[in-house]
């Protein structure tokens, strides 16, 4: 089944604890990317990767950390969380050619909870 | 820059009945896409319909059709026959080609169905 999957789904956690929160896909496609959902603000990009090792900052980058080292899998790495990090994730992958018709499929989302 | 508005907070429907959930959208581009999401109370994002710049039909997709007015810039969701599980918040989004190729959302509509 194609779908894009995140780890873990739901997470509450201390400031400044280390965490990541896996993404991989299996539909080979070059494009992914991090959203986050914040109530009354909709979803905003946080980083994206147009393909290995190709990554780049969206619009609210501050505090996170990314890296693709394989076409499949996309981490999103706090180093050090704070409260206002808490918020609904969202992984995102597409196909590059097509655009800008080609589909984003999303990942079951992980709710994280910073205390 | 471009932007996604959605003036709507919550919306109430009664089963059966159809609805309009409304989007405007501002860019100076002359390709561009157009999405609606849909996302439950359990939280994932659920594509509906696409609307490109230069499709000259509006598209549908069962229920769902998109009333698209290229010159006042909108792209209106309808939700024919309403039913019960149609009650979810729904998302308007534009896909920007030029930075990051993302998805740029609007705040959202919540739909609530009643019987």
């Amino acid at each position: 089944e194609a779908q894009v999957t995140q780890n873990p789904r739901y997470l509450i956690t201390v400031t400044g604890k280390k965490l990541t929160v896996t993404c991989s896909q299996n539909m080979n496609h070059e494009y992914m990317s991090w959203y986050r959902q914040d109530p009354g603000l909709g979803l905003r990009q946080i980083y994206y990767s147009m393909n290995v090792e190709v990554t780049d900052k969206g619009d609210v980058p501050e505090g996170y950390k990314v890296s693709r080292k394989e076409k499949r899998n996309f981490p999103l790495i706090l180093e050090s969380p704070s409260p206002n990090q808490t918020s609904l994730y969202f992984c995102a992958s597409s196909f590059i050619m097509q655009r800008p018709k080609n589909e984003q499929f999303f990942g079951p989302g992980t709710r994280l909870t910073v205390l | 820059a471009q932007k996604i508005t959605q003036t709507q907070p919550g919306m109430f429907v009664q089963e059966k009945e159809a609805v309009t959930l409304d989007c405007t959208y501002d860019t100076s581009d002359q390709s561009y896409g157009l999405f609606w999401y849909k996302q439950p109370s359990s939280g994932e994002m659920i594509f509906l319909i696409y609307q490109g710049s230069y499709d000259e039909q509006n598209a549908t997709e069962g229920r769902y059709s998109l009333n698209f007015q290229k010159a006042r810039k909108s792209a209106n969701l309808v939700i024919s026959a309403s039913q019960l599980g149609d009650s979810a918040m729904y998302f308007c989004a534009m896909r920007d080609l030029l930075v990051g190729d993302k998805l740029i959302f609007g705040t959202g509509t919540r739909l609530q169905v009643f019987p």
